[in-house]
């Protein structure tokens, strides 16, 4: 089975400096990877995926990711923070469900990023 | 339109009740998917629907019963629940369910049982 592991529960950055959050893979076969944010009380947003080429994928709100096939990991990035970026951020990737023909989606357990003015 | 709507936005019922929770989507999507989220976790995958067949069940509890009545809607019908079941309930769509991209998400349904 697919799966996917987040090594920090939290992230503290100053608004305006660069933010990274570390997601790492294990997958058979190519993986695909999603990144979503999740504020509050609200359900999660799509930020971006990787399928396949380009190994630095560019999403909403600044935020890019850089796939790293020798290192396995999925690094979220953004160049320069800000105080809104606040919250949940849940890596993930595709899973092919056995014997059902049907795909899922696997989450990492999540990184809370907190950013201070 | 990319919405996924989620009706009510918050429900507290006893352990006796019968509810039932809404999700609509006018994306065009043919998968349709229920989610059960505890705070601070990851959404854990409960029910998936494609082309309005019940395709995954992940072995979830028979006091939690899905339905979907057409392919913009899905319901989840709760009865007998345990203040356990106590959680955000996420619905989510995708275009189809057998080659899977990005899914999106309702803002949920906060249920408290009591």
């Amino acid at each position: 089975a697919q799966s996917v592991a987040q090594p920090e529960d939290q992230v503290n950055v100053a608004e305006g400096n660069p933010l990274t959050v570390k997601c790492t893979y294990s997958v058979s076969g190519n993986p695909y990877l999603f990144w979503y944010v999740q504020y509050p009380n609200r359900g999660l947003q799509f930020l971006l995926k990787y399928i396949t080429g380009d190994n630095l994928v560019k999403g909403s709100y600044g935020f890019e990711a850089e796939f790293n096939k020798s290192q396995t990991s999925f690094h979220l990035k953004k160049p320069s923070a800000l105080v809104s970026d606040s919250a949940l951020y849940f890596c993930a990737v595709r899973d092919d469900r056995e014997n059902t023909g049907f795909q899922k989606l696997v989450f990492g357990t999540g990184t809370r990023l907190l950013v201070s003015p | 339109d990319t919405e996924v709507t989620q009706t009510p936005k918050h429900l507290v019922m006893g352990m006796t009740n019968k509810k039932s929770l809404k999700c609509e989507q006018h994306m065009g999507h043919r998968a349709m998917y229920w989610y059960k989220q505890k705070a601070k976790k990851p959404p854990e995958l409960m029910f998936v629907y494609s082309y309005e067949k019940l395709s995954i069940n992940e072995s979830v509890p028979s006091r939690f019963s899905p339905e979907c009545p057409n392919s913009s809607l899905l319901n989840l019908h709760l009865h007998a629940l345990q203040p356990e079941d106590s959680a955000l309930y996420l619905c989510a769509s995708s275009q189809d369910g057998v080659t899977l991209y990005e899914q999106y998400f309702g803002p949920g349904t906060r249920l408290t049982v009591t």
